[in-house]
C-alpha cells in the first residue's frame, strides 16, 4: 500500500530556510493532491499548502509569501521550502495524499486518507 | 477563512461510553466534514468523510452526522483503543482543522 515517509534537518536557525521532502512509496502519484500539515501545541492542526502531479499548487495565504512547493514526479518525491523561519515555524510538519470518496447522495467528497509519520523541526539558534 | 471549533477540548469516559464530540464550522459548509483520529506520538488517520462514511477498516461504532454548520462524531461504546485525539475537518474551502477533542479514560 502507498506510504509516505517525511525526512528533514530536525534543527533549523532563526531566519534560515528549512527544507523537508516527502518520499512517495508503493502507489501513484496520480490523480492526487498532496498536502503538507504542520502540528504545534500553538497551533494545532494547520494545512500549509497542496500540490498536484499536473503542476496545480495551493498555498495557504499564512504562509504564501515564503513558502515553495515542488514535486519530482520521477523519483516521487515531495518538496516544501519556507524561508525565514522563526520559533513559530516549530512543529512536527506532515506530508498526505488526498483522494476522492464517493459518498452519499451522489456527492464526492476529499479527504487525507494517507499521512506520513511526521518529522519534528525545531528552530532554534 | 472557514474557522472549525469543537467541543469539548477534552472528556473523560470509560469503555462502554457512548461518546460524542461535536463541531462547528463558521460558515455553511454543508456536508463536506471529515473526522480523524490521532494516538499519542502518531499521524492523524482518517474516520469518517462527507460528515458520515466511514473508511474502509473503521469501527461501525463510529458514527457522524450533521449539515450545515453542525456536525458530530459519535463511538457508541467505547473500546480501549478509542481513546485519542479526535480532529474535525471541513473540505469545502481548502481545509481546515478543528483544534482537537482528547478522550481520556475516566
Amino acid at each position: 500500500q502507498v506510504q509516505l515517509q517525511e525526512s528533514g534537518p530536525g534543527l533549523v536557525k532563526p531566519s534560515e530556510t528549512l527544507y523537508l521532502s516527502c518520499n512517495v512509496s508503493g502507489g501513484s502519484l496520480s490523480p492526487h493532491y498532496w498536502s503538507w500539515m504542520r502540528q504545534s501545541p500553538g497551533k494545532g492542526l494547520e494545512w500549509i499548502g497542496y500540490i498536484h502531479h499536473t503542476g496545480t499548487i495551493k498555498y495557504n495565504a499564512p504562509f504564501e509569501s515564503r513558502l515553495t512547493l515542488s514535486l519530482d514526479t520521477s523519483n516521487k518525491q515531495l518538496s516544501l521550502r519556507l524561508r525565514s523561519v522563526t520559533a513559530a515555524d516549530t512543529a512536527v510538519y506532515y506530508c498526505a495524499r488526498e483522494s476522492r470518496f464517493s459518498g452519499r447522495s451522489a456527492n464526492f467528497y476529499d479527504a487525507m486518507d494517507v499521512w506520513g509519520q511526521g518529522t519534528t523541526v525545531t528552530v532554534s539558534s | 477563512d472557514i474557522q472549525m471549533i469543537q467541543s469539548p477540548s477534552s472528556l473523560s469516559a470509560s469503555v462502554g461510553d457512548r461518546v460524542t464530540i461535536t463541531c462547528r464550522a463558521s460558515q455553511n459548509i454543508r456536508t463536506y466534514l471529515n473526522w480523524y483520529q490521532q494516538k499519542s506520538g502518531k499521524a492523524p488517520k482518517l474516520l469518517i468523510y462527507g460528515t458520515s462514511s466511514l473508511q474502509t477498516g473503521v469501527p461501525s461504532r463510529f458514527s457522524g452526522s450533521g449539515s450545515g454548520t453542525d456536525f458530530s462524531l459519535t463511538i457508541s461504546s467505547l473500546q480501549p483503543e478509542d481513546f485519542a485525539v479526535y480532529f474535525c475537518q471541513q473540505s469545502y474551502h481548502y481545509w481546515t482543522f478543528g483544534q482537537g477533542t482528547k478522550v481520556e479514560v475516566k
